[in-house]
């Protein structure tokens, strides 16, 4: 049974960078039939797509977050990472990872989620 | 990107009652769509893939239909563990965006 688990900080001063990595288990990150992303949900709101990125490194990246977002793969740790700089309170919220098979970018693996919180 | 928008954002209902929710498309998406299941503290949860298709595990009276810009999520017989919040998704191009929601509350 496939597994993902987001690990990180939980708080992150206004200006620095949130980074999280999902460690991915019961299954293979090197596949080629899939992608691997990440989601966030501020408190009591919905979600918001964050970006993507394939086994090869290939991301694909959601426009409104593009120039502060970094999503990478490390396939040998069987885990992929995310940085998001210059945060400010807006940013707080639920971080989940996910896996999309490819082809049909539908989110059928979701992380539990852990919550970052944006606060000096 | 392609807005998408749910109604209604919240419903109450009953025990065995049959819910409807729409999720309608700013731009016409074929069946790129997908509706996710969340309840409290949880992460959403696949039930609806491709508009109509019940992802593995997912009971029967979810049902989901639609194509091009109008989608419809009908749960027949609502379940006590039915109450939660419901999410549509578009997956036909990027960004993925998803509706604001649907909670099923307890009436």
């Amino acid at each position: 049974q496939l597994q993902l688990q987001e690990s990180g900080p939980g708080l992150v001063k206004p200006s620095e960078t949130l980074s999280l990595t999902c460690i991915v288990s019961g299954g293979s990150i090197s596949s080629s039939s899939y992608y691997w992303g990440w989601i966030r949900q501020p408190p009591g709101k919905g979600l918001e797509w964050i970006g993507s990125i394939y086994y090869s490194g290939r991301t694909y990246y959601n426009p409104s977050l593009k120039s502060r977002v970094t999503i990478s793969v490390d396939t040998s740790k069987k885990q992929f990472s995310l940085k998001l700089s210059s945060v400010t309170a807006a940013d707080t919220a639920v971080h989940y990872c996910a896996r999309s098979p490819l082809g049909s970018w539908y989110i059928d693996y979701w992380g539990q989620g852990t919550l970052v919180t944006v606060s000096s | 990107d392609i807005q998408m928008t749910q109604s209604p954002s919240s419903v109450s209902a009953s025990v065995g009652d049959r819910v409807t929710i729409t999720c309608r498309a700013s731009q016409g998406i074929s069946s790129w769509l997908a509706w996710y299941q969340q309840k409290p503290g949880k992460a959403p949860k696949l039930l609806i893939y491709a508009a109509s298709s019940l992802q593995s595990g997912v009971p029967s009276r979810f049902r989901g239909s639609g194509s091009g810009t109008d989608f419809t999520l009908t749960i027949n017989s609502l379940q006590p563990e039915d109450f939660a919040t419901y999410y549509c998704q578009q997956a036909n191009s990027l960004p993925l965006t998803f509706g604001g929601g649907t909670k099923v509350e307890i009436k």
